[in-house]
């Protein structure tokens, strides 16, 4: 069974660093790779998807890469701000139409 | 963009109690995912629709049961609702695809008493 990892389980940065989350997974048989945003007490949105063919997707300030033969994709956060504040969570989809999530990680930026 | 509702966000239910939580989707995915959330655990697979009245077991079935009559509504039903299904409710849904996005709805925090 696919076992997706995210290290660290919380980071606190002050505003203005840029910074990289971390998403590992075990099983590189996979359709896609999302990264998903949670505020407390809400549901995910999702921030950005790579398909299994690409290496990389931007969306302004944020970049995500996946490096599917080694497991691993990253997410940059670029001159972070306090309303970046929130739990990142990856998730992994494959055979089955089913997804696995990490853990995620909890963000705090400070002002 | 896909509007994923949850009917609740709060409910409180009493122990023994047959609690229903519906989702519905209005972009006419195939696949609806349920989802419990608890710290420390994160998301855990309850059950999964791909089709209208097609179900699949997720890793956490015990104590759950679903329903889907139309594409669009996939209901997550507790028939005897106990202090250990208190949790966060995630309702998904996607294309059939693998390779399309998961989208959620904002979330059914049920306290069970």
């Amino acid at each position: 069974k696919q076992e997706v990892t995210q290290i660290p389980a919380a980071l606190s940065v002050p505003e203005g660093e840029n910074l990289v989350l971390n998403c590992s997974f075990t099983d590189s048989a996979i359709y896609n790779l999302q990264w998903f945003r949670q505020d407390p007490g809400k549901g995910l949105t999702s921030l950005l998807l790579i398909q299994s063919s690409q290496r990389e997707q931007t969306s302004g300030r944020l970049n995500a890469s996946l490096d599917k033969s080694s497991g691993r994709s990253t997410l940059y956060i670029a001159a972070s701000q306090p309303g970046d504040s929130a739990t990142y969570l990856c998730a992994v989809s494959g055979t089955g139409n089913q997804f696995y999530f990490g853990t995620g990680t909890s963000l705090t930026v400070i002002p | 963009d896909v509007k994923v509702t949850q009917s609740s966000r709060y409910l409180v239910k009493r122990t023994g109690e047959k609690v229903f939580l519906e989702c519905v989707q209005d972009m006419d995915h195939e696949n609806m995912f349920w989802y419990r959330q608890d710290p420390g655990l994160g998301l855990r697979l309850i059950y999964f629709s791909y089709d209208v009245k097609m179900k699949e077991k997720g890793d956490i079935p015990e104590g759950y049961s679903v329903s889907r009559e139309k594409k669009e509504r996939f209901s997550l039903i507790l028939e005897s609702a106990s202090t250990n299904q208190t949790s966060m409710y995630l309702c998904a849904s996607s294309l059939w695809r693998g390779e399309e996005k998961l989208f959620f709805g904002s979330g059914t925090q049920l306290s069970v008493l």
